[in-house]
């Protein structure tokens, strides 16, 4: 079973902080990693894909990803109340012609004014 | 505009009453996904289509039907609904390149089955 794990929180961060998302795969040859923002009864919005090891960054968001350590993270910089939502981690699974997303559960994210 | 349509966004229905939601995009995708989202489990696959009359199963394809006679369009089929299929259900693509398999959301379905 592949799996994408993520914390449930919530997660409360002061309005301006850094906010700091993890996630963790077990599939091993894993190749496309990335994160949707969903609000509330909303459907998921992409933010941030990455594919190679390292950072990559996209205004206040960094994915930062460790093959590895089957690892790859999300930053918010300057968080806003206007962040406040549930961030989903989620993994192209290795396999030829596999295009399926595995989901994490989501980290719900609350940025207090 | 670039965009995943569904319909209904909302539908309340009985036991056993055959309904089709619809899902269309206007992006040329070849791959097309249908997931239902339920509190504490999270997104899953139910049906996905990598081409015109192409699908297949996802993780949880029990009670549902899918076709994909035209490449914009994949409704998801509920022949004898069951309150169990009480969910928010995305339809999602996505173009099928060599590295990018970025997946584009439609805005929900929320069905209710009494």
């Amino acid at each position: 079973q592949k799996e994408v794990e993520q914390n449930s929180g919530p997660l409360s961060v002061p309005e301006g902080a850094i906010a700091s998302l993890n996630c963790t795969y077990s599939d091993r040859g894993s190749q496309s990693f990335f994160w949707y923002r969903q609000y509330s009864g909303k459907s998921p919005e992409l933010i941030m894909s990455i594919y190679s090891n390292g950072d990559k960054e996209d205004g206040r968001f960094t994915a930062q990803l460790n093959k590895a350590s089957q690892y790859v993270s999300l930053l918010i910089r300057d968080s806003q109340p206007s962040d406040s939502a549930t961030y989903l981690c989620a993994v192209n699974p290795s396999g030829a012609g596999s295009y399926q997303l595995t989901f994490g559960k989501g980290t719900k994210l609350s940025v207090i004014p | 505009e670039a965009q995943v349509t569904q319909n209904p966004r909302y539908l309340i229905t009985v036991t056993g009453k055959k309904l089709t939601v619809t899902c269309s995009q206007n992006m040329n995708h070849e791959y097309m996904s249908w997931y239902r989202q339920d509190p504490g489990l999270g997104l899953r696959q139910i049906y996905y289509s990598m081409n015109v009359e192409v699908t297949d199963k996802g993780d949880v394809p029990e009670g549902y039907k899918v076709s994909r006679k035209e490449k914009r369009n994949f409704p998801l089929i509920l022949e004898s609904p069951s309150p169990n299929q009480t969910s928010l259900y995305f339809c999602a693509s996505s173009s099928l390149g060599e590295v990018s398999y970025e997946q584009y959301f439609g805005p929900g379905t929320r069905l209710t089955v009494t």
